[in-house]
C-alpha cells in the first residue's frame, strides 16, 4: 500500500540556519514524489516535483529535495531559512491508481 | 490561468443545515479531487472524478456527503445534514493526467472553504 511518513511533526530553526524536512514513502513502483507548501488560511501550492531524471530537483523559493530510491526517501532542504519561511509542509506520492497520498506535514517555525 | 477556484471561503452553519461547496478547476483539467483537512487526521481524499465521473468516493465518510461534477469546469461536495464533526477546511484540486496536454502529475488546489458547523 501507498504511503507517505513524515517523522517530523514541528521542526524550529533560526532564520539563517539550514533546514532539512524528512519524508519517507512506500510505493510499488517508482513514484512521483512532491514537496507542498501550506501558509495559515491558504492552499497547498507546490514547491517542487520529482518523477525522473536526475534525483535533486530544484525548486521555487530556494528549496531543493533530494530522491534516493534505496531508502526511499525524498528530504527537502533549504540552505538558509528566511522568516518567511515559516509554514506547513506536506510531502506526498502520486499518482498511482490517481490517488494523491500526503504525509500528515511538518510545520516549521522560524526564530528571529 | 485562474487556478482552482472554490466558493465559499468561509462558511458558518448550524447543526442540520445543508452545506455546499463548490470548486471550479483550471481549464483542460481532467482529475479534480476533493480533499478534507482537520488538525487530527490530515488531509483526507474524498472523492474524485476523471472526465465528470466519480472513480472512487470510498473517501467519503457516510451518506450525508454527495459530490457531483456535472460538466468539466464545475463541481460541488454537498453535506446534508451537516453535524459540527463535519467542521473542517475541504479542498479541492485538480490535475491533468490522460487528457491532450498532461502535466507532470502536479495537484493545483485552490485556497479551500472553512466550514464551521455549530
Amino acid at each position: 500500500a501507498q504511503s507517505v511518513t513524515q517523522p517530523d511533526i514541528h521542526i524550529t530553526v533560526s532564520e539563517g540556519a539550514s533546514l532539512e524536512l524528512r519524508c519517507n514513502y512506500s510505493y510499488g513502483a517508482t513514484p512521483y514524489l512532491f514537496w507542498y507548501v501550506q501558509s495559515p488560511g491558504q492552499g497547498l501550492q507546490l514547491l517542487l516535483k520529482y518523477f525522473s531524471g536526475d534525483t535533486l530537483v530544484q525548486g521555487i523559493k530556494g528549496f531543493e529535495a533530494e530522491f534516493k530510491r534505496s531508502q526511499s526517501s525524498f528530504n527537502l532542504r533549504k540552505p538558509s531559512v528566511h522568516w518567511s519561511d515559516a509554514a506547513e509542509y506536506f510531502c506526498a506520492v502520486g499518482p498511482g491508481t490517481y490517488k494523491y497520498i500526503f504525509g500528515t506535514g511538518t510545520r516549521l517555525k522560524v526564530l528571529a | 490561468d485562474a487556478g482552482v477556484i472554490q466558493s465559499p471561503r468561509h462558511e458558518v452553519t448550524e447543526m442540520g443545515q445543508e452545506v455546499t461547496l463548490r470548486c471550479k478547476p483550471i481549464s483542460g483539467h481532467d482529475y479534480l479531487f476533493w480533499y478534507r483537512q482537520t488538525m487530527m487526521r490530515g488531509l483526507e481524499l474524498l472523492i474524485y472524478f476523471n472526465n465528470n465521473v466519480p472513480i472512487d468516493d470510498s473517501g467519503m465518510p457516510e451518506d450525508r456527503f454527495s459530490a457531483k461534477m456535472p460538466n468539466a469546469s464545475f463541481s460541488t461536495l454537498k453535506i446534508q445534514p451537516s453535524e459540527p464533526r463535519d467542521s473542517a477546511v475541504y479542498f479541492c484540486a485538480s490535475t491533468s493526467l490522460t487528457g491532450e496536454y498532461p502535466n507532470t502529475g502536479e495537484l493545483f488546489f485552490g485556497e479551500g472553504s472553512r466550514l464551521t458547523v455549530l
